[in-house]
């Protein structure tokens, strides 16, 4: 099994949807997590951060932790054209080798007009 | 000014050959990372480096390694180049990976193609 599990679409949405992005792991440890977005032909950058289990709202974006069922989530409300990107969760523990971020594999998401 | 900065963006070259990829960062962070994405997105990190620490991944192979002349820089040195290691390179930033969980910033890539 992967440390960190995702569905890798692609996902294809109309301007407006609410989008549901999801991650599942399995290292215990991880203590941090975060989505990042990459464009195409792009570096990742970081869209949401989250420490430990809990929701987290900034703007359009919700995200979400469930750490007893080692589950995360991102909510995209509205969505627009210019969320069409690729979704990367990536997750953390602390300290040394543990601080190093472990990545799902990326959704693919494109918002049609 | 380009936070974290990578050279050469494009790279083709034969299988056999030697290569390096530079990196620079201009956030004054501790700690620098190189990533490897493959054809299905997949970005997985190689090395993390700070003054302190260099850990590897242990599934890199020994043909690949990271060369710091100082904080602000992690050159990544590939030695005898194999058509697997064509792939999009991405070097990363963060204040200090000791704390975890620490934002980190990428470079623009740098997409390697062995022939």
């Amino acid at each position: 099994q992967k440390e960190v599990e995702q569905d890798p679409g692609p996902l294809s949405v109309p301007e407006g949807a609410i989008v549901s992005l999801n991650c599942t792991y399995s290292n215990s440890a991880f203590q941090y997590f975060m989505w990042y977005r990459q464009y195409s032909r792009k570096g990742p950058e970081l869209l949401m951060y989250t420490y430990s289990s809990g929701n987290k709202e900034d703007g359009r974006f919700t995200a979400q932790v469930d750490k007893s069922s080692k589950y995360i989530s991102l909510f995209i409300r509205d969505s627009q054209p210019s969320d069409s990107a690729t979704y990367l969760c990536a997750m953390s523990g602390y300290g040394g080798s543990q601080g190093n971020l472990i990545f799902g594999k990326g959704t693919k998401l494109s918002v049609k007009p | 000014d380009t936070a974290v900065s990578q050279t050469p963006k494009y790279l083709v070259t034969q299988m056999g050959n030697d290569k390096s990829i530079k990196c620079e960062q201009n956030l004054g962070h501790d700690t620098m990372y190189w990533y490897k994405q493959d054809s299905k997105k997949f970005l997985k990190i190689m090395f993390s480096y700070n003054n302190k620490e260099l850990i590897i991944n242990e599934t890199v192979p020994n043909r690949f390694s990271p060369k710091s002349p100082d904080k602000a820089h992690l050159n990544l040195h590939i030695n005898s180049l194999e058509l697997g290691d064509s792939a999009v390179y991405f070097c990363a930033s963060s204040q200090d990976v000791d704390r975890g969980g620490e934002t980190q910033y990428f470079g623009p890539g740098t997409r390697l193609l062995v022939l």
